[in-house]
């Protein structure tokens, strides 16, 4: 089955800079690539996704881009704020069928004023 | 619309006691899912449903049962709970093929001493 690995598990920046979380998942059939966003005490939403059949999708400060060679995704946010500090999820499965999406551990980013 | 909902916000149970999380969404969607959220640990799936009346296991299947009777409605029960299972509970929904986005409870914090 899937397998999606998030790194880092934490991390920090100062606000004004980029963060970037990183994600690799092990099954090439998988096709779609969904971000969420988790804020503290709240639930889980969805801020972004990318289907392979595109490299880059971009959103106002956020992005994530895909290499389906290497099987790695990323989340690009530029010029973090203090309301981007959340826990951030990445995950992956296919498109169309019954197959459940595979969450990563998550990254918890933390935007420093 | 209130999306989707879960009773209760919050449980405590003794060990070996039984319970169920109640779990409702009102956007007529046919998939529906139950996760546990661990701390360093993300979100794993537990069961989901593709529609009424169908349920497949999930990651951590173990200790829970879970049923779709009704559309709108996905419970989730502990026959006999233990410690390990002290954890946060999010439903989620989703309506496949042409929406992949899952839309999240509030979440059910369970404590088991």
């Amino acid at each position: 089955g899937e397998n999606v690995e998030q790194h880092p598990s934490t991390l920090s920046v100062q606000e004004g800079d980029s963060a970037v979380i990183k994600c690799t998942y092990s099954d090439s059939a998988s096709n779609y690539f969904p971000w969420y966003k988790q804020e503290l005490g709240k639930r889980p939403q969805l801020i972004i996704d990318i289907r392979s059949n595109v490299g880059e999708k971009k959103d106002q400060r956020i992005a994530v881009t895909l290499n389906k060679t290497a099987k790695h995704f990323s989340l690009h946010i530029t010029e973090t704020q203090p309301e981007d500090s959340a826990v951030y999820f990445c995950a992956a499965s296919r498109f169309s069928g019954n197959t459940p999406l595979v969450f990563g551990k998550g990254t918890r980013l933390s935007v420093i004023a | 619309n209130a999306g989707v909902t879960q009773t209760p916000k919050f449980r405590v149970l003794k060990t070996g006691q039984s319970m169920t999380l109640l779990c409702a969404q009102d956007m007529n969607h046919e998939y529906m899912y139950w996760y546990r959220q661990d701390p360093g640990m993300g979100l794993r799936l537990i069961h989901y449903s593709v529609g009424e009346g169908t349920t497949a296991k999930g990651e951590v299947p173990d200790g829970y049962n879970v049923s779709r009777l009704k559309k709108q409605n996905f419970l989730l029960g502990l026959e006999s709970a233990a410690p390990s299972q002290t954890s946060v509970y999010f439903c989620a929904s989703s309506s496949p093929p042409s929406v992949r986005t899952q839309y999240f409870g509030p979440g059910t914090r369970l404590t088991v001493l």
